[in-house]
């Protein structure tokens, strides 16, 4: 099935660093999500982006909606060990949340206390 | 955001036995639901959208006739692996897609087949 490409595929940063990834696809979305899991469990909804351009934040996480709708960005500021995961960006083509989603590769998180 | 269990978490069956996993939407009424399958390091996979009262719409490439999916009540969906062989094994999830909110996931389960 289709897939989004998502970069880097693994970060390993010290606590309190900084960190980016960024989410990218050949074709326009009309939603981007971004979630987040830990091993053994399910996604858990971090950020929804309904509008190209559109900054959105959640407490130390930032994510955008690309301009061009074909891509979309999160940040973490100040990294926590919890922080520790699985990132997957996910787009929608269409329609609200009864449609399908189509996920990102992940980016994998370690962080060093 | 919506509350979603699944059940069993964890299940070990022997080849050519037939699973079921229960997903349900605790909180809100779901006339969507979604099948997800997730193979060790790689990322979730659509297998299916589980419409209420209706059959179900696979992907591309899902057996229809192998995973069989019910979604009987608004609350209530459930996947069946049928004559499960060790290459189902894998991590299955659904979700439940509420408009106005978005879709929020099962914590999963596990299906070993040996």
């Amino acid at each position: 099935g289709q897939q989004l490409n998502q970069s880097p595929q693994s970060m390993f940063i010290q606590e309190g660093e900084d960190v980016s990834m960024n989410c990218t696809s050949s074709s326009i979305f009309n939603t981007w999500l971004w979630y987040k899991q830990d091993p053994g469990e399910g996604p858990v909804l971090l950020i929804a982006l309904y509008k190209a351009g559109e900054l959105t934040s959640n407490g130390r996480l930032t994510a955008q909606f690309g301009i061009t709708r074909k891509d979309s960005f999160l940040n973490i500021s100040a990294s926590i060990p919890s922080d520790v995961g699985i990132y997957f960006c996910a787009g929608r083509n269409y329609g609200g949340a009864t449609n399908k989603l189509i996920f990102g590769t992940g980016t994998l998180l370690a962080v060093q206390p | 955001g919506a509350v979603v269990s699944q059940h069993p978490s964890r299940v070990i069956c022997k080849s050519g036995t037939s699973v079921k996993i229960e997903c349900r939407s605790l909180d809100f009424q779901a006339t969507t639901m979604f099948w997800y399958r997730q193979f060790p390091k790689q990322s979730l996979m659509l297998m299916a959208t589980s419409n209420e009262g209706s059959k179900a719409t696979y992907e591309q490439g899902v057996e229809k006739d192998k995973f069989l999916i019910n979604h009987a009540s608004l609350t209530l969906s459930t996947l069946t692996v049928t004559s499960a062989h060790p290459e189902d094994s894998s991590f299955y999830i659904c979700s439940v897609g509420v408009e106005g909110y978005e879709q929020y996931f099962g914590p999963g389960t596990r299906l070993t087949v040996t």
